[in-house]
């Protein structure tokens, strides 16, 4: 079973919509958890981070984590054509703070 | 804050060819450092971390090697490059709880 896993994408979205993304996790004992945005060609960007169960917000962004489901989500809400990227979903995978990155959602906002 | 940065933004270099790569952070003491190499289309591979001076940890054996010497440098080197070595090599740093990383801006480096 792969560490972290997302949803086979692209997603298309259009502009003004709600975006949501999914990602799995396979460490029971992960602590922390974190999305990344990635625009082509350019390198991951950091949007939030979450180690509570529960919702996070931030901006158009919402954070949600179920640990006993081993999931964690991203919704975008209001998309932007400029939220139009890559999401990257990482996990503390413990140790020495290594991070296990899925292969991402690629997210397409349609104007 | 910290910032990442790393050069060069782009590289070709012929198949057999060394590597030196260099990776520098501003604004933070003794973080934890990262290498990473994306192929294109497909996600982020750890190659090595560091959490000290001199303290490497290698994730995949291939012909590459990290060095850390001094706090805020880290090193990515290979004595002869394959085609299978192309492609956008990341530095990411990261320091305090919950050790969220950032990365540099990436080397494209494409093995001819």
């Amino acid at each position: 079973q792969k560490e972290v896993e997302q949803n086979s994408g692209p997603l298309s979205v259009p502009e003004g919509a709600i975006a949501s993304l999914n990602c799995t996790y396979s460490d029971r004992g992960s602590q922390s958890f974190f999305w990344y945005r990635q625009y082509s060609g350019k390198s991951p960007e950091l949007i939030m981070f979450i180690y509570s169960n529960g919702d996070k917000e931030d901006g158009r962004f919402t954070a949600q984590l179920n640990k006993a489901s081993q999931y964690v989500s991203l919704l975008i809400r209001d998309s932007q054509p400029s939220d139009s990227a890559t999401y990257l979903c990482a996990v503390n995978m413990g140790g020495n703070n290594r991070l296990a990155f899925g292969k991402g959602n690629q997210v397409v906002v349609i104007p | 804050s910290q910032t990442i940065h790393q050069w060069p933004a782009t590289l070709v270099q012929p198949v057999g060819s060394p590597l030196s790569l260099e990776c520098t952070v501003e604004g933070t003491s003794n973080p934890n450092l990262y290498w990473y190499r994306q192929a294109a289309g497909r996600g982020l591979q750890l190659l090595f971390y560091s959490v000290g001076i001199g303290q490497i940890s290698s994730e995949v054996p291939q012909n590459l090697s990290a060095s850390r010497p001094q706090d805020r440098q880290f090193i990515l080197s290979s004595k002869k490059l394959l085609l299978s070595d192309s492609g956008f090599y990341l530095c990411a740093g990261a320091r305090d709880v919950p050790y969220e990383q950032y990365f540099g801006p990436g080397t494209r480096l494409t093995v001819t």
